[in-house]
């Protein structure tokens, strides 16, 4: 299976300010079918971009997603105070589908 | 309005079963295929199983082969999973979701709530 690693564990930042997030694959994701989610503490996560680099339905422009291989990066270009939350990366290339141990992008 | 809503969760002891299902609104629902990702206390996202939209295709996660059964009735928009031989490593909260994709892994565009399910004696 593929294992995907997300890093840095936590990022502090404040709002107004860049994110960037990481996530490498042990092995190339097909098809560049990676996701990343967003939740925040007692809720469901929510799709914010599929396919390494399209946004899901409503998600604002400041997420974008980048990526290929074994390489892909979520950027938040400015921090708002409701993205302050965990993020998973997970690919859907292979089965079994697996997910990121996660980011948390908490305020510094 | 897209909606995902689970049910069935509760304490059983290990080894015991449990059946979660989910009730699907909003969209058509043979259209897509369907999962079951779960969530243990303060730890990650992990997929468990998936079914394609037609339920000809199924998928599951090597943790529960063999233990768990998903299934899915499209003329009433349910989702269930038959979950047998529980184990404290199964503790966790159980979401339903909405595969992009009607067949096949994809990513998840709609999820539920989720239902709390916890093995313990």
């Amino acid at each position: 299976e593929i294992v995907l690693t997300q890093s840095p564990g936590t990022l502090s930042l404040s709002p107004g300010e860049r994110a960037t997030l990481s996530c490498r694959a042990s092995q190339s994701v097909s098809g560049s079918y990676l996701a990343w989610y967003q939740q925040r503490p007692g809720r469901a996560p929510r799709l914010l971009i599929y396919g390494a680099s399209n946004r899901a339905t409503g998600i604002p422009d400041r997420f974008s997603g980048f990526g290929s291989g074994t390489d892909f990066t979520l950027t938040i270009s400015r921090l708002e105070p409701e993205d302050f939350a965990v993020y998973y990366c997970q690919q859907y290339g292979s089965s079994p589908i697996t997910f990121g141990q996660g980011t948390r992008l908490e305020i510094k | 309005e897209v909606q995902l809503v689970e049910s069935g969760g509760g304490l059983v002891p290990p080894g015991g079963s449990l059946r979660l299902s989910c009730a699907a609104s909003g969209f058509t629902f043979s259209n897509n295929a369907m999962s079951w990702v779960r969530q243990a206390p303060g730890k990650g996202l992990e997929w468990v199983s998936g079914i394609s939209g037609s339920g000809d295709i199924t998928y599951y996660a090597d943790s529960v082969k063999g233990r768990f059964t998903i299934s899915r009735d499209n003329s009433k928009n349910t989702l269930d999973v038959r979950m047998n031989s529980l184990r404290a490593e199964d503790t966790a909260v159980y979401y339903c979701a909405k595969d992009r994709w009607g067949s096949g892994t994809s990513s998840m565009d709609v999820w539920g709530k989720g239902t709390t399910v916890t093995v313990s004696s």
